[in-house]
């Protein structure tokens, strides 16, 4: 079955301490993994996905396909962090986009 | 650009009606996916409609159901509205064969639907 997890609901963090974001997924094949984030009233965004090897506003995610997983972390956690996070996978671009149930995440200034 | 409109914001409508939602894809955009999130949970895929016909269709009932237009944009009907059917519905659009593998799917606001 096409499923993505996110174990945690809600994660508090200080400001300027690391997060980490987890997520894992089950999928057979190799599928494309996204970070979407929402920020208060704004849309759903494209945060990063892992073929880009990308870091943007400091967060980074790796694809780790033994563990299935593919965690998002930012060293250093700003107030503007503050969001809805949801890991999310694909197949293609004609292909559905599978949600997982997202964490909250705020940063205590 | 816009980007993704949806219409309306908000709506409200009784147990047994039926209803319509309307999105307008972000411009150069051909392919629409549309989604329901209910509250305190991610977007869960409807259906995806391309050349105004239905691609891909995800675990809902055929009370649901869709429409593409030529000029891409798209409406979602649902039909004998359950309470459960409350949620937040969110149209995304991308470029289908866009040439590269990754893709980005680009959100609307949502239509907030409540059934009493």
């Amino acid at each position: 079955a096409q499923r993505v997890t996110q174990p945690e609901k809600l994660l508090s963090v200080f400001k300027g301490a690391p997060v980490e974001l987890k997520c894992n997924y089950s999928y057979s094949g190799s599928p494309e993994l996204f970070w979407y984030v929402q920020y208060s009233r704004q849309r759903l965004q494209l945060l990063l996905r892992h073929i880009s090897r990308e870091s943007i506003k400091g967060f980074t995610a790796d694809l780790n396909k033994g563990e299935t997983s593919f965690h998002l972390k930012k060293p250093f956690a700003q107030e503007e962090d503050s969001a809805m996070y949801y890991c999310a996978l694909g197949k293609t671009s004609y292909d559905k986009v599978i949600f997982g149930p997202g964490t909250s995440l705020s940063v205590i200034p | 650009d816009a980007g993704v409109t949806q219409s309306p914001t908000h709506l409200i409508k009784t147990r047994g009606q039926q209803v319509t939602l309307r999105c307008s894809p972000k411009s150069g955009h051909d392919t629409v996916s549309w989604y329901q999130q209910a509250l305190g949970q991610g977007p869960q895929f409807i259906f995806q409609y391309y050349e105004e016909e239905e691609r891909q269709r995800g675990n809902f009932p055929d009370r649901f159901s869709g429409h593409q237009f030529p000029n891409y944009s798209s409406e979602l009907n649902v039909n004998a509205l359950l309470l459960g059917d409350s949620a937040l519905y969110l149209c995304a659009s991308t470029q289908l064969f866009s040439g590269t593998r990754s893709y980005e799917q680009y959100f609307g606001p949502g239509t907030r639907l409540t059934v009493t």
